[in-house]
């Protein structure tokens, strides 16, 4: 079945450096990808996705290359803020699935310091 | 943006009781789903719900569960009887379409069986 590896459980930065969180994933289809965030008492929610191999998508400073040869989709940022302290989460679905359910990883918290 | 509501937000029963968790979908989804994640450890998926039917459940989806939508009103996930084991945070989701679409999740009912 599908799964997703999400390698930091925990990441701890100042202000301004870059991160990147790890994901792998496996499965036999072709491959669906989404990062989802969520603060402390808040609903999780959808930061970026793609499906497009070797294709960087953004959002809100936040990105993200799909590379299929590697099964990988690592989270970037050049410059964190305080605020993107929360826990993300990577998360797969494929058209194997015929429902959208989504296979998620560890997931990666972190924390930014002043 | 869009919000998924779930109602309790924190429910404690004694095992054996019967619980009903209680979803309020984004109002033209079509596609509604239930994940459970026990503190520590990743949100998995237990089963997809579309036209009024059960599409995929997964392993963790036992005979004592049970979903239901009358009349488009609360997505509902009933456990009937429960065990200790059932003690995790639920989460609601629902999505507009199936593949590669967005699922917007409720901030998630936190069950305690004793």
């Amino acid at each position: 079945g599908d799964s997703v590896t999400q390698t930091e459980g925990l990441v701890t930065l100042t202000k301004g450096l870059p991160v990147m969180l790890n994901c792998t994933y496996q499965t036999t289809y072709s491959p669906f990808l989404f990062w989802y965030v969520q603060h402390l008492n808040e609903a999780p929610k959808l930061l970026l996705k793609s499906s497009t191999d070797n294709k960087r998508t953004e959002h809100q400073g936040f990105y993200a290359t799909l590379h299929k040869s590697s099964s990988s989709f690592h989270l970037q940022k050049s410059s964190v803020q305080l605020s993107d302290s929360a826990l993300y989460f990577c998360a797969l679905s494929d058209l194997g699935t015929n429902t959208g359910k989504l296979t998620f990883g560890d997931g990666t918290v972190l924390t930014v310091k002043p | 943006g869009p919000k998924v509501l779930q109602i309790p937000s924190h429910q404690i029963i004694d095992m054996g009781q019967m619980v009903t968790l209680n979803c309020d979908p984004v109002s033209n989804h079509l596609y509604f789903y239930w994940y459970k994640q026990i503190l520590g450890q990743q949100m998995e998926f237990l089963v997809n719900f579309y036209n009024g039917k059960v599409m995929e459940k997964s392993k963790l989806f036992k005979d004592q569960f049970s979903v239901e939508r009358p009349d488009g009103s609360y997505f509902t996930l009933k456990i009937q009887p429960t065990a200790l084991e059932d003690s995790a945070v639920y989460f609601c989701a629902s999505s507009l379409a199936r593949d590669y679409a967005e699922q917007f999740f409720g901030p998630g009912t936190r069950l305690t069986v004793l």
